[in-house]
């Protein structure tokens, strides 16, 4: 199947700093990605749907200006968490898909990344 | 709008035993069906899926059907082994252009020799 590296896999960063995450796909292009963030124990609740070079849609109650998510191109997104905290804490995933409706592809996924704020 | 609901884990069986996580959903139309794994350490995968009333999906020996009456995708496995030991996640994702997929609450299978 089609591969998503997602980058970093882990990170620790001071609380009030930012962090970016990665999200690539790497043999296709990806007409649509998402962020989700996953808690202990919990399902993946869908932050943000983006779709190359237009702005993303936010669920409802995530913060966009907390949550910066860039699609510039059909193979990368990022997503960063500015000034973070504590309870920013938690596993974040990317997931990419070519297309859309029944004649898209299958949604792929990265690795996850951890974030701890301390 | 648009939910899942899966069986509370976690679920221990012995190697060879039959395997089976109830999955339901909440949907307007037509939605698509899937059930992704996650293995320790690792990204989801996807496992199976089914896109239609009556589809089976099957994969590894997993197999799931799309029940529209009951509105439901179960997943089952005949004899299941220690590798099988993952957190498993049914999901749907509807026939809207753009959508995301929407996840059930996973559930922990621990398979022991």
């Amino acid at each position: 199947g089609a591969v998503v590296s997602q980058h970093p896999s882990r990170v620790i960063c001071k609380s009030g700093t930012s962090v970016k995450i990665e999200c690539r796909s790497l043999d296709f292009q990806a007409t649509t990605m998402f962020w989700y963030r996953q808690f202990p124990k919990q399902s993946l609740m869908l932050m943000a749907t983006s779709n190359e070079g237009s702005k993303a849609t936010y669920e409802q109650g995530v913060e966009k200006d907390k949550f910066l998510i860039n699609h510039a191109s059909l193979t990368l997104s990022t997503l960063t968490v500015t000034s973070a905290h504590p309870e920013d804490s938690s596993f974040y995933i990317c997931s990419a898909r070519q297309g859309a409706g029944r004649g898209g592809t299958e949604a792929f996924f990265g690795q996850g990344t951890r974030l701890t704020v301390v | 709008g648009n939910s899942v609901t899966q069986m509370e884990g976690p679920v221990t069986l012995s190697e060879e035993a039959f395997l089976t996580i109830n999955c339901t959903y909440t949907a307007t139309g037509y939605p698509s069906l899937f059930w992704y794994v996650q293995y320790p350490g690792e990204g989801l995968q996807l496992l199976l899926k089914a896109t239609k009333a009556d589809d089976k999906g099957s994969n590894k020996g997993f197999e799931a059907t799309y029940r529209k009456e009951t509105t439901s995708f179960h997943l089952e496995k005949g004899s299941v082994q220690v590798s099988d030991s993952a957190v498993y996640f049914c999901a749907l994702r509807s026939n809207q252009a753009g959508t995301a997929l929407i996840f059930g609450k996973g559930t922990t299978l621990s398979v022991s020799s």
